[in-house]
C-alpha cells in the first residue's frame, strides 16, 4: 500500500512564525497536493505539483508556498503564520488522479 | 455555485438501517467519481471509485452515478457504528488533470 507520511500529527505555533509542514510519499507518485480541512468549507485545495521542482496554485494558495526538491517529498511552507491558517492540513499523492491517497494530517493551531 | 454539492448532515441513523449518501454536481465533463470515508482525526481514504454511470458494490456499499441527472450516490446496508464517519464525494473529467473536486462531506452517525 502507498504510504504518505506527515511529519507532525499535531503543532502549535506562534504568529509570524514560519512553519514548514512535510509530506513524504513511498511509491513513486508524480502527483502531490496539499489541502487545509475546516468545519463547513470541506477540503480546499492549496497546492498542487505534477512534477519535481514543479507547482501549481490551488483555490488558496494565498499565505502558503511550496517546494518539492524531490519525487516523495512535498513541502507546505507558511511564510508567517496567522491565526486564521489555524486548521487541519493534508496532503495526498496520486499516479494520475483516480485514487488520491492521503496522510493522516496535520492538525496546526496558531497562537 | 459550487461545482459539488453535499449535505453536511449530520446523519443519525439506527444500527442496521439503510443510508443513502448524496452528491449532485454542475460539471457535465466529470468523468470518474469517487467516494472518500474520514474517521475522525485522521486523513480520508478511497472507499470506492466508479468510472461514467451504472452502479458499482461491494461488501454493504453500493456506489450509483447517473449523469444525465449530475447525481451520485453512496447506498450502505446494514450500518454499522463502525461506518459512523465522514463521507466525500470527489469527482473529476479528463480536462482536470487529476486534480479531484470535493463535496463538503456528510457525517454520518450510526447508532447502537
Amino acid at each position: 500500500d502507498v504510504k504518505v507520511t506527515q511529519s507532525s500529527r499535531y503543532l502549535v505555533k506562534r504568529t509570524g512564525e514560519k512553519v514548514f509542514l512535510e509530506c513524504v510519499q513511498d511509491m513513486d507518485h508524480e502527483n502531490m497536493f496539499w489541502y487545509r480541512q475546516d468545519p463547513g468549507l470541506g477540503l480546499r485545495l492549496i497546492y498542487f505539483s505534477y512534477d519535481v521542482k514543479m507547482k501549481e496554485k490551488g483555490d488558496i494558495p494565498e499565505g502558503y508556498s511550496v517546494s518539492r526538491e524531490k519525487k516523495e517529498r512535498f513541502s507546505l511552507i507558511l511564510e508567517s503564520a496567522s491565526t486564521n491558517q489555524t486548521s487541519m492540513y493534508l496532503c495526498a499523492s496520486s499516479l494520475g488522479g483516480v485514487g488520491y491517497t492521503f496522510g493522516s494530517g496535520t492538525r496546526l493551531t496558531v497562537v | 455555485q459550487k461545482e459539488v454539492e453535499q449535505d453536511p448532515g449530520p446523519l443519525s441513523v439506527p444500527e442496521g438501517a439503510i443510508v443513502s449518501l448524496n452528491c449532485t454536481y454542475s460539471n457535465s465533463a466529470f468523468q470518474y467519481f469517487m467516494w472518500y470515508r474520514q474517521y475522525s482525526r485522521k486523513g480520508p481514504e478511497l472507499l470506492m471509485y466508479t468510472y461514467s454511470s451504472g452502479n458499482k458494490e461491494d461488501g454493504r456499499f453500493t456506489a450509483q452515478v447517473d449523469k444525465s441527472s449530475k447525481y451520485i450516490s453512496l447506498f450502505i446496508r446494514d450500518s454499522q457504528p463502525s461506518d459512523s464517519a465522514t463521507y466525500l464525494c470527489a469527482m473529476y473529467g479528463s480536462s482536470n488533470t487529476g486534480k479531484l473536486i470535493f463535496g463538503q462531506g456528510t457525517t454520518l452517525q450510526v447508532k447502537p
